[in-house]
């Protein structure tokens, strides 16, 4: 069954330096997001992406992310700059089509735990 | 942010009984729901779902339940077993998903 990865698993960082962490969607879906849940929190949503552009994004998702879907098949989320409260686990996760009930179920990745330091 | 509230953190039921899992939502704009169990360390696996224009959707032992009037939806599981013990998130969709708290489900034999 054809499933979302993400790499790395875990990573560590210094306050200040760049992060990239990288997904790979369902080969034949359209819309991508990226999710984070922070130890204890809910899983919040940072953004999505179609059309090779941002369709919406949070408050959270400010200029310090980015995200990029460099190739046909991986699909980014940079943080320029982390900060300690960037640690949190972050989810990759797409969605076949557009807003049909079939097309809003969204796959989500395993995830991928950063720890900034 | 609380459009999507489920107010039980936990939830314990024996093996064979019908585990019920609630949760409220304030955005009428919502269209679908969802709901994913997790795993820790793992990413949410969508485990049913159900447009605004239904009142039910059933898969096995998962039926999910949906009160538009009231903005309430449920979960059900019947026969709950003990490998359906995780945190169960409903979510709400209007393009992008907004999460409730989650409520810990466990499943004694």
């Amino acid at each position: 069954e054809p499933e979302v990865t993400q790499t790395p698993s875990h990573q560590v960082t210094q306050m200040g330096q760049e992060v990239i962490l990288r997904c790979v969607p369902i080969s034949n879906h359209l819309y991508f997001y990226w999710y984070r849940q922070i130890l204890g929190q809910k899983v919040e949503f940072l953004v999505s992406f179609y059309n090779n552009e941002i369709s919406e994004k949070s408050e959270i998702f400010d200029d310090q992310f980015s995200v990029e879907r460099p190739d046909g098949s991986n699909f980014t989320l940079k943080i320029r700059s982390t900060k300690l409260e960037d640690s949190a686990m972050y989810f990759c996760a797409s969605t076949p089509s557009d807003y049909s009930p079939q097309g809003e179920t969204q796959y989500f990745g395993p995830g991928t735990r950063l720890l900034v330091l | 942010d609380q459009q999507v509230k489920q107010n039980s953190p936990s939830l314990s039921v024996q093996e064979g009984r019908i585990s019920i899992l609630n949760c409220d939502y304030t955005n009428s704009m919502f269209d679908y729901f969802l709901w994913y169990k997790k795993y820790p360390a793992e990413g949410p696996t969508f485990l049913i779902s159900i447009s605004s224009i239904k009142d039910k959707n059933e898969d096995g032992r998962f039926t999910v339940f949906l009160n538009k009037s009231a903005k309430h939806l449920s979960l059900h599981i019947v026969p709950s077993q003990p490998g359906d013990s995780a945190v169960y998130f409903c979510a709400a969709s209007y393009g992008k998903l907004t999460f409730g708290q989650g409520t810990i489900l466990t499943v004694h034999p």
